[in-house]
């Protein structure tokens, strides 16, 4: 039992180089989530899905597009990456919306030159 | 919009020193409020929800209590593995998203 797995854990991108981010989780949850953390902020949200199948935005969604490519798996991409998108993902699920936990995976660092 | 601020944003402990950790919130209507741990490099780890007003939960040398308007976290009795970023979030009942606080790291030195 692997929980909420990230992949890679490390990119370096250029401006304007697009990547996609892989998310995958092994709990049989229906929700997924996608967060960047930057120093000082709290953890903000840029889409989830409430079950497969649906994809909504978050707090933050410009300049990012998901895919609920299947009950486990929320790949989050990049279509033109911006200084600005310099950070942290994170990847969660949890088994609801309204679930009282939400499962972390161990992150994306991100730079963009 | 719901508002979540913790403080102090460091804190720097002797072992077996016990002190607390403030997270101050707004919200309309609180479905629950939520104390994570994150260690360096690592995702976030769920520690306690809490749900209304008096309710205290606790793990090990770590107890969360909740008010109106905040929550505190006791640590009791420090240990340098305590060491952490502990993150605090709230959820609105109209709302699924989570709230998060930007944090407090606590080092302990032994």
């Amino acid at each position: 039992n692997a929980g909420v797995t990230q992949t890679p854990k490390f990119q370096v991108l250029k401006t304007g180089q697009s990547m996609t981010l892989q998310c995958a989780q092994d709990m049989n949850h229906n929700s997924m989530y996608w967060y960047r953390q930057d120093p000082g902020m709290g953890l903000r949200l840029i889409y989830y899905s409430a079950s497969e199948g649906t994809t909504d935005k978050g707090e933050v969604p410009n300049g990012y597009n998901v895919s609920r490519l299947n009950k486990r798996e929320f790949s989050l991409r990049l279509e033109s990456a911006a200084p600005s998108q310099t950070s942290v993902y994170f990847c969660a699920s949890s088994y609801s919306l309204t679930s009282d936990t939400q499962y972390f995976g161990p992150g994306t660092r991100l730079t963009v030159l | 919009e719901d508002q979540v601020t913790q403080s102090p944003e460091a804190l720097r402990l002797q072992e077996g020193e016990s002190s607390s950790l403030n997270c101050s919130y707004t919200v309309s209507g609180l479905r629950g409020l939520f104390w994570y741990r994150q260690d360096p490099g690592k995702g976030p780890e769920f520690l306690f929800t809490l749900y209304s007003a008096g309710e205290e939960k606790e793990k090990e040398r770590l107890k969360a209590t909740l008010t109106k308007k905040e929550s505190f976290l006791h640590i009791t009795a420090p240990k340098p593995e305590d060491s952490a970023t502990y993150l605090c979030a709230v959820q609105a009942s109209n709302d699924y998203k989570l709230s998060f606080g930007a944090g407090t790291t606590v080092t302990v030195r032994a």
